[in-house]
């Protein structure tokens, strides 16, 4: 299994550009979701999804819109890139929502210049 | 609005030298409050889940405890590969989606 599979691992970006970064998971997993971390920052959630056809917002959500096609795909599409945006970006998924462990991509290091 | 604190931010051992990191929280209806490890350049990886004051749960040299107010991951005999920064998070609410709000880390190196 390889679990939760996140790319690309780094990416550049100028301001106004935009781009997806891309989240597959072979769990079965109903349930998705996007986080990013900065430095000092506990992780922040950005988007989720309880399953295919179905998001909804976090915590940060501006700036991003995802969409949920397949059980399996969770992009998460940036759109007229900002500074601000600049983060380690992570995609996890877990079996059901209430007090069920995360499992975590090995993340997308997002730079915005 | 939940809360949760980790200290020390960053914590030095020897290898051996037992130590723990603390995790303490405000969120109204705690469902469960979580570990997690986290390597250089990798995302976090889950260590234990404990539910309620006065669960404890062990995996080799570390033991995670809980109380009303915090969570005590302690380490026994810790060996250089135990240096990883170590993530708490909570998750409180009820129906719907419950929110899950995570700490900053310990950033735990052991030297040889």
């Amino acid at each position: 299994n390889a679990g939760v599979t996140q790319t690309p691992k780094f990416r550049i970006l100028k301001i106004g550009q935009s781009m997806t970064l891309q989240c597959a998971q072979d769990m079965n997993h109903n349930y998705m979701y996007w986080y990013r971390q900065d430095p000092g920052m506990g992780l922040k959630l950005i988007y989720y999804s309880v399953g295919a056809g179905i998001t909804d917002k976090g915590e940060v959500p501006n700036g991003y819109n995802v969409s949920r096609s397949t059980t399996e795909d969770f992009p998460l599409r940036l759109e007229l890139a900002a500074p601000s945006q600049t983060s380690v970006y992570f995609c996890a998924s877990s079996y059901a929502q209430s007090n069920e462990k995360l499992f975590f991509g090995s993340g997308t290091q997002l730079s915005v210049l | 609005e939940d809360q949760v604190t980790q200290s020390p931010e960053a914590l030095r051992l020897q290898e051996g030298e037992s130590s723990s990191l603390n995790c303490s929280y405000t969120v109204s209806g705690l469902r469960g409050l979580f570990w997690y490890r986290q390597d250089p350049g990798k995302g976090p990886e889950f260590l234990f889940t404990l539910y309620s004051a006065g669960e404890e749960k062990e995996k080799e040299r570390l033991k995670a405890t809980l109380t009303k107010k915090e969570s005590f991951l302690h380490i026994t005999a810790p060996k250089p590969e135990d240096s990883a920064t170590y993530l708490c998070a909570v998750q409180a609410g009820s129906g719907g989606y419950q929110k899950v709000t995570f700490g900053t880390g310990t950033k735990l190196q052991v030297i040889p």
